[in-house]
């Protein structure tokens, strides 16, 4: 299953610089964008969604882009906090309705190095 | 902050024993779902569940697996006959339902049981 897909599986940062997380997606049925953050021996811990009605969407010092006619999506981290080193993975639906299963991507390991 | 909560939250068995895997989601939340991680893979969607019934379903979810809502709070995932590739990490996430959020919904996740068949 590549409809969801995050190419990077790695990303190594400086503390007070920007983090760029990336995600791709094939189905265009897809209409509702989230990440979610995990880390180890935890369950993914919601961190930001986005609508396909918007391009943007910022929650302090989270933002995520949303460009469809490019089917990507990116999250910006800034400034980046050695707590936020996780994985972080892309998850999508379709139909914005209750119920709908969410898509994941295969995750970004981020490191913020203090 | 309401959760939702997993147990166990490591579960060891044999192959071809049942096991019964149990959430309590948050509170008010009207949809609830189970996702698995096979080490190493993606998490994978296998199950939604709304107003006592299965609302969708995936590939993977088969006549091996079951859920259930046997009282007001909990939420569970059975496996009638464990195999070995069932070995992983189980999720159950909730959502509180179209209603309540406007025409999205997010669903919010448990910290896991890992399930391992020997």
């Amino acid at each position: 299953d590549q409809q969801v897909k995050q190419n990077s599986p790695s990303l190594s940062v400086q503390e007070g610089r920007i983090s760029i997380l990336n995600c791709d997606y094939t189905n265009s049925m897809f209409d509702y964008f989230l990440w979610y953050k995990k880390y180890p021996a935890e369950g993914p811990t919601f961190l930001i969604s986005i609508s396909s009605i918007k391009d943007k969407n910022e929650d302090g010092r989270f933002t995520v882009f949303l460009n469809k006619s490019a089917k990507h999506l990116s999250l910006h981290i800034v400034p980046s906090q050695p707590g936020d080193s996780a994985v972080y993975f892309c998850a999508a639906s379709a139909g914005e309705t209750s119920g709908s299963r969410l898509t994941f991507g295969e995750g970004t390991q981020l490191t913020v190095n203090p | 902050e309401p959760e939702v909560t997993q147990t166990p939250s490591h579960q060891v068995t044999q192959m071809g024993q049942e096991v019964i895997l149990r959430c309590v989601p948050i509170s008010n939340h009207l949809y609830f779902y189970w996702y698995r991680q096979i080490l190493g893979q993606k998490v994978e969607f296998l199950v939604s569940f709304y107003n006592n019934e299965i609302s969708e379903k995936s590939e993977i979810f088969d006549d091996q697996f079951s859920v259930e809502r046997p009282d007001g709070s909990n939420f569970t995932l059975k496996i009638r006959s464990t195999k070995l590739e069932d070995s992983a990490m189980y999720f159950c996430a909730s959502s509180p339902g179209q209603g309540w959020m406007g025409n999205t919904d997010t669903q919010y996740f448990g910290p896991g049981t890992r399930l391992t068949v020997l």
